[in-house]
């Protein structure tokens, strides 16, 4: 059964980068899309992007200027960066299993356990 | 962006009681509307895909229908268990984006 895993800093100050990494087990990262979503404290889900396993990238325009994901498939991780955070980035960020290839059709299955991130000083 | 509207915003109902809950968008998107279930400090979990097929392992007494901009989450007969937030999310085209979410309260 695939498990998704976040890992990163649960603290990060204003105008630095948040970095999280998710590592995919008990299956391959290969053929799927994988997504980035997060959910600040009390509030709904956002979602942020998503990455093909072989590297192409569609970002939420709202966050575009400020987001990166990337892929390390020798290491079946992805990665999410967003830089010059500041107090509304604080959330709990989820990584999560998007569609397969050669799918028109996105939902997130399964999830990671999530982590927050708080954004202070 | 395609903006999802989820109401009620929350509802109180008793163990057994059968559950609606609705989703509209802002245009059309065929069936491309999938529903999640969210318990506190919890991560959300699939319920249904394509605005109506049961996702593995979910009860049946989950249900979704509807099409193009009006969608309906159904629970027949509501358990302990079911008590969460219930979220709805298109895939009809990106930013992907979710309603603002159901809670579901014990009456």
């Amino acid at each position: 059964q695939m498990q998704l895993q976040e890992s990163g800093p649960g603290l990060v100050k204003p105008s630095e980068t948040l970095s999280l990494t998710c590592t995919v087990s008990g299956g391959s990262i290969s053929s799927y899309y994988w997504s980035w979503i997060r959910q600040p404290p009390g509030k709904g889900l956002e979602w942020i992007g998503y990455i093909y396993y072989s590297g192409s990238t569609n970002y939420n325009p709202s966050l575009k200027s400020r987001v990166t994901i990337s892929v390390d498939m020798s290491k079946n991780q992805f990665s999410l960066k967003l830089n010059s955070v500041t107090a509304a980035d604080t959330a709990v960020y989820y990584c999560a299993r998007d569609r397969i290839s050669g799918y028109d059709s996105d939902w997130f299955d399964p999830w990671g356990q999530g982590t927050l991130v708080t954004v202070s000083s | 962006d395609i903006q999802m509207t989820q109401s009620p915003s929350s509802l109180s109902a008793s163990v057994g009681d059968r559950v609606t809950i609705t989703c509209r968008a802002s245009q059309s998107i065929s069936s491309y509307l999938n529903w999640y279930q969210q318990k506190s400090g919890k991560a959300p979990k699939l319920l249904i895909f394509a605005a109506s097929s049961l996702q593995s392992g979910v009860p049946s007494r989950f249900s979704g229908s509807g099409s193009g901009t009006d969608f309906t989450l159904t629970i027949s007969s509501l358990q302990p268990e079911d008590f969460a937030t219930y979220y709805c999310q298109q895939s009809s085209s990106t930013p992907l984006t979710f309603g603002g979410g159901t809670k579901v309260e014990i009456k």
